[in-house]
């Protein structure tokens, strides 16, 4: 059964630091992982797509890397702002539909 | 730019009443999929739906949930007999094709609760 475990469950950063979060997950057998963003009480935004033929994608200020030999993903958010402040989740697909992490709650402090 | 859509954004209802989640998939899209997260807890696969049949589904996806594409643009979960354990946020999914290969788009969610 895929497991996906994301660490730090919180991170609390003051404006303009860089942080990374991380993602892993126990079979290998990956179709691709996506990011997403959850805002209090509401849906999830999709940030980031990583095929699993692919290592790594980037948009904006955000960068996510794959290493399905080690079972990891990682979300690199560079100069992080207040506006940044949420839930990340990351998701993989292996032999069925999404299966979800816990997250990781971001505070970026003004 | 596209979204899925779903109504209503929060339904209160008493314990074994049947209730009806709506959603409205991305119109190209061909897969769509139904998720919850229980207050606190990972957003959970419920099932997915491709070509008016279900094409695979969770344990949690027992009898008394039931899903259906009525007509050309909605996509409905139906809880038939709700429980306390019911309250969560469900989510609707779609992608445009390929399945688990492409990027799930997801609605803003309905927030149940069984009282």
């Amino acid at each position: 059964k895929q497991e996906v475990t994301q660490i730090p469950a919180a991170l609390s950063v003051p404006e303009g630091e860089n942080l990374v979060l991380n993602c892993s997950f126990t079979d290998s057998a990956i179709y691709n992982l996506q990011w997403f963003r959850q805002d209090p009480g509401k849906g999830l935004t999709s940030l980031l797509l990583i095929q699993s033929s692919q290592r790594e994608q980037t948009s904006g200020r955000l960068n996510a890397s794959l290493d399905k030999s080690s079972g990891r993903s990682t979300l690199y958010i560079a100069a992080s702002q207040p506006g940044d402040s949420a839930t990340y989740l990351c998701a993989n697909t292996g032999r069925r539909a999404l299966t979800f992490g816990s997250g990781t709650r971001l505070q970026v402090q003004p | 730019e596209p979204e899925v859509t779903q109504t209503p954004s929060h339904q209160v209802t008493q314990m074994g009443q049947e209730v009806i989640l709506r959603c409205v998939p991305i119109s190209n899209h061909l897969y769509f999929y139904w998720y919850r997260q229980i207050l606190g807890q990972k957003v959970e696969f419920l099932v997915s739906f491709y070509n008016n049949e279900i094409s695979e589904k969770s344990e949690i996806f027992d009898d008394q949930f039931s899903v259906e594409r009525p007509d050309g643009s909605n996509f409905t979960l139906k809880i038939r007999s709700t429980k306390l354990e019911d309250s969560a946020m469900y989510f609707c999914a779609s992608t445009l094709s390929g399945g688990f290969a492409y990027e799930q788009y997801f609605g803003p969610g309905t927030r149940l609760t069984v009282t």
